[in-house]
């Protein structure tokens, strides 16, 4: 039974580029939510999707963008990047519906913007 | 906006010793979650806390939910060089399942 995937696990872009993060959930679960974890700091909430629908959004700028697919998957896209938007983002699902809580964590992506 | 502290910011510890922090938050949670992550790896769930005052297991692991619904603590016993690592604490926002994480406690075990 596979874990929260992500891809890819590492990834390089220059200022002002737009970057495509990729994750499928855990077997089951149906909602997925993308973390940003700047270094030494605790995972940022950025946004959770449910049923294809953004359902509840942090504190981040309409540069960051998602999707979910009709399997669960997800997306998170980043516009124009800043050299502040280096980080490892984290993709998270859970089961049951969006106010679920634990979450399964995946690996993360770690971006760096140059 | 709505914060965690987390207690210490690191430690170092003999192996064999035991350990214990603690996150306190000035607002009522109804969940709280322990996680644990490794150089390179997500965070991986410890334990998760459902009832104020409720004190769960995990093995070596000892986690309470404090009684004011403000605060928790994670106590590990008889501390072995895996227990290195991150160890956020995190509640679930309004039941929303929007999570929100301390700062993080770095644990280092000298063998």
């Amino acid at each position: 039974d596979a874990g929260v995937t992500q891809s890819p696990t590492h990834l390089i872009k220059t200022r002002g580029q737009q970057v495509t993060l990729r994750c499928s959930p855990k077997s089951g679960h149906d909602t997925v939510s993308w973390y940003q974890q700047a270094l030494g700091q605790g995972p940022q909430f950025i946004f959770q999707y449910y049923e294809e629908e953004e359902r509840q959004r942090g504190n981040f700028p309409d540069r960051f963008s998602g999707h979910q697919y009709p399997n669960y998957s997800s997306e998170l896209n980043v516009n124009a990047l800043l050299l502040g938007d280096s980080a490892l983002y984290l993709c998270a699902s859970s089961g049951g519906g969006p106010t679920n809580s634990p979450l399964h964590f995946g690996n993360g992506t770690r971006l760096t913007v140059t | 906006g709505q914060q965690l502290n987390q207690n210490p910011q690191s430690m170092f510890i003999q192996e064999g010793e035991d350990v214990s922090m603690n996150c306190t938050s000035s607002s009522i949670f109804n969940t709280w979650l322990w996680y644990k992550q490794d150089p390179g790896e997500g965070p991986v769930l410890l334990i998760a806390l459902y009832k104020a005052g409720e004190l769960t297991s995990n093995g070596r692991l000892t986690a309470q939910f404090g009684i004011t619904r403000k605060d928790s603590f994670l106590n590990i016993s008889a501390s072995i060089p895996s227990d290195v690592g991150i160890y956020f604490c995190a509640v679930n926002s309004g039941n929303t399942g929007k999570l929100i994480f301390g700062q993080g406690t770095t644990l280092q075990v000298k063998p």
